[in-house]
């Protein structure tokens, strides 16, 4: 099945500096690859999506990029800001089934 | 209503008692998913219904764990005989679409807390 790695578990940046999470999945036919943003004691929150046909995918502040050829994706944050502070999810799936997450990284903007 | 909404929002239970938990979906979405989330991990899948339907219930982790969806719409998720482990929050999700035809968006709901004592 499939299997999500997701680096790094922790990270702090400066307000105004940029965060770059990563993540790495298994499964070939995994096809569709969102990203979410959780707060405490709410449920994840997609922020933005990528799918297999696409390289990247930009949405103001926030851009995704994938690489099927290494079967990684990542989480580009500009021009950060303290409420994007949150717990950042990635996951895979194949054709919107089988969707599996990764461990989480916990990003602090300090301000 | 407006997202996704799910109630309780914490539940406290003793070892071995049944308790349901509910999933009310954004209005047409056709798919509802259910999630598991540990402290400290990523939700982990447990089914999924398209329609009226358990489409994918490879997540579920053994018999005491039921979930249903009569109507197409609201989906009750049901513990038998809870044990300590299966504290955790709860989380529902829907999408717009089936799987495969471009909805796949799912769209979380607060989740319910639940803990075994």
């Amino acid at each position: 099945g499939e299997n999500v790695e997701q680096h790094p578990s922790t990270l702090s940046v400066q307000e105004g500096d940029s965060a770059v999470i990563k993540c790495t999945y298994s499964d070939s036919a995994s096809n569709y690859f969102p990203w979410y943003k959780q707060e405490l004691g709410k449920g994840p929150q997609l922020i933005i999506d990528i799918r297999s046909n696409v390289g990247e995918k930009k949405d103001q502040r926030i851009a995704v990029t994938l690489n099927k050829t290494a079967k990684h994706f990542s989480l580009h944050i500009t021009e950060t800001q303290p409420e994007d502070s949150a717990v950042y999810f990635c996951a895979a799936s194949s054709y919107g089934q089988n969707f599996v997450f990764g461990p989480g990284t916990r990003l602090s903007v300090l301000p | 209503g407006a997202g996704v909404s799910q109630t309780p929002s914490n539940k406290v239970t003793e070892k071995g008692k049944y308790v349901e938990l509910r999933c009310d979906p954004i209005s047409g979405h056709t798919a509802l998913y259910w999630y598991r989330q540990s402290l400290g991990q990523g939700p982990e899948f447990l089914i999924y219904f398209q329609g009226t339907g358990a489409a994918d219930d490879s997540g579920l982790p053994n018999d005491r764990f039921f979930a249903v969806r009569p109507e197409g719409s609201v989906s009750t998720l049901k513990i038998q005989r809870t044990e300590r482990g299966d504290s955790a929050v709860y989380l529902c999700a829907s999408s717009l679409n089936p799987p495969g035809s471009g909805g796949e968006t799912q769209y979380f709901g607060p989740g319910t807390r639940l803990l075994v004592l």
